[in-house]
């Protein structure tokens, strides 16, 4: 089965910091890359997306960074913020198919 | 747009019981999801339909589990009968699955369901 795999399961960071949650994948053919942000409650939605043809897009505070030899990618957030507390999903996808989820990160940023 | 709608948005019930749980798509959209969230195996895809015919169910746990889409609007997912181990959020998502163009899923507020 195709796989994600995300890490850490948890982080904790100040108000401030930059959390950095990295996702691995298996499937050379997957070509795009999103992040979702669940906060509790809530379902996951769409935060930002990458695909293989560039190494980083940035969103605000919000960046993704992409080693396609690697076959792995990250988000960092940037001056982050307690709102910010959530759990992030990554995923993956190729060509018209579903997406493949990572387990989720979930991040408290203390005040 | 009111978005991917799902009810009840919290169910109790006892073990044996049948549930239903409902989904409304986002008009336009031709793809649903179904999807149960624990906190010990996350986010796990159950069924997806496309253009209301579902294309793989192979992470429906078992034969207790069945999922419908009618038509364009309305999906159910069905659990008879339940067990606690079923106690989980259960996420409806749909998106404008396009050949040549990206899986942006859109999910729900969610279904609490917790089988006693």
């Amino acid at each position: 089965q195709q796989q994600v795999k995300q890490s850490p399961q948890s982080l904790i960071v100040q108000k401030g910091g930059i959390p950095i949650i990295n996702c691995a994948y298996e499937n050379t053919a997957f070509d795009y890359f999103p992040w979702y942000q669940q906060f509790p409650g809530k379902g996951p939605a769409l935060l930002i997306a990458i695909r293989p043809d560039v190494s980083e897009k940035k969103e605000g505070r919000f960046t993704i960074s992409f080693n396609k030899s690697a076959k792995q990618f990250s988000l960092h957030i940037m001056d982050s913020q307690p709102g910010d507390s959530a759990t992030y999903f990554c995923a993956a996808s190729k060509g018209y198919s579903t997406l493949t989820f990572g387990k989720g990160t979930m991040l408290l940023v203390s005040p | 747009d009111a978005g991917v709608i799902q009810s009840p948005r919290h169910e109790v019930t006892e073990m044996g019981q049948e549930v239903t749980l409902r989904c409304k798509p986002i008009s336009g959209h031709n793809s649903l999801f179904w999807y149960r969230q624990t906190m010990m195996r996350g986010l796990e895809l159950l069924i997806y339909f496309n253009n209301n015919v579902p294309i793989d169910d192979s992470g429906m746990p078992e034969d207790r589990f069945s999922a419908k889409m009618p038509n364009a609007s309305f999906s159910t997912l069905k659990i008879q009968p339940s067990e606690p181990r079923d106690s989980a959020v259960y996420f409806c998502a749909s998106s404008l699955l396009l050949a040549g163009g990206t899986d942006t899923q859109y999910f729900g507020p969610g279904t609490r369901l917790t089988v006693l």
